[in-house]
């Protein structure tokens, strides 16, 4: 099955600065590729995601970078502010031979920015 | 916007009792889904359901666990006899036709005694 792999598992920043996290993945198959954040006893809340077939995606201060060749995948968050402290998951997605798709999460990445 | 809608927030039980979580999927979408987090660990995929059928489920989801859509809007997840490990947080989500988008719950947090 899928096996997802994300880096690293805690990120201090200080406010401004950039942020990137990376994840890498193992079953080709995988097509889609969400990002979660997730804040402490909350939901996951879908903040951005990628398709196979695109290479990139921006919106404002978040983007995400896939190299499926590679099999990775990269969240950057640039101009970073105190609210987007939380952890982040990444996800990749393959379909269901039944309907649907089954999600399979990294193991989240602990984000703090400092003032 | 709508939302995914979970009871009850948190359910404490003792173990070998069952217990019924429940979820309101978005009302326009078609396939469902069941994830857990352990504490401070990541989400794990446990059930995927469409067309009253699951459609595939992980090794977690063992004879203990059932999914079931009881009427037009309900999507339950049973638990026969819980255990101790079952301790978790339950996500329910749902995604509609022609996306892969899912959409989470805010989660029932459950605890076994």
């Amino acid at each position: 099955g899928e096996n997802v792999e994300q880096h690293p598992s805690t990120l201090s920043v200080q406010e401004g600065d950039s942020a990137v996290i990376k994840c890498t993945y193992s079953d080709s198959a995988s097509n889609y590729f969400p990002w979660y954040k997730q804040e402490l006893g909350k939901r996951p809340q879908l903040i951005i995601d990628i398709r196979s077939n695109v290479g990139e995606k921006k919106d404002q201060r978040i983007a995400v970078t896939l190299n499926k060749t590679a099999k990775h995948f990269s969240l950057h968050i640039t101009e970073t502010q105190p609210e987007d402290s939380a952890v982040y998951f990444c996800a990749a997605s393959t379909r269901v031979t039944g309907g649907g798709n089954k999600l399979t999460f990294g193991t989240g990445t602990q984000l703090k920015v400092e003032l | 916007e709508p939302e995914v809608t979970q009871t009850p927030s948190h359910q404490v039980t003792q173990m070998g009792q069952e217990v019924i979580l429940r979820c309101v999927p978005i009302s326009n979408h078609l396939y469902f889904y069941w994830y857990r987090q352990i504490l401070g660990q990541k989400v794990e995929f446990l059930v995927s359901f469409y067309n009253n059928e699951i459609s595939e489920k992980s090794e977690i989801f063992d004879d203990q666990f059932s999914v079931e859509r009881p009427d037009g809007s309900n999507f339950t997840l049973k638990i026969r006899s819980t255990k101790l490990e079952d301790s978790a947080m339950y996500f329910c989500a749902s995604s509609r036709p022609g996306t892969d988008t899912q959409y989470f719950g805010p989660g029932t947090r459950l605890t076994v005694l």
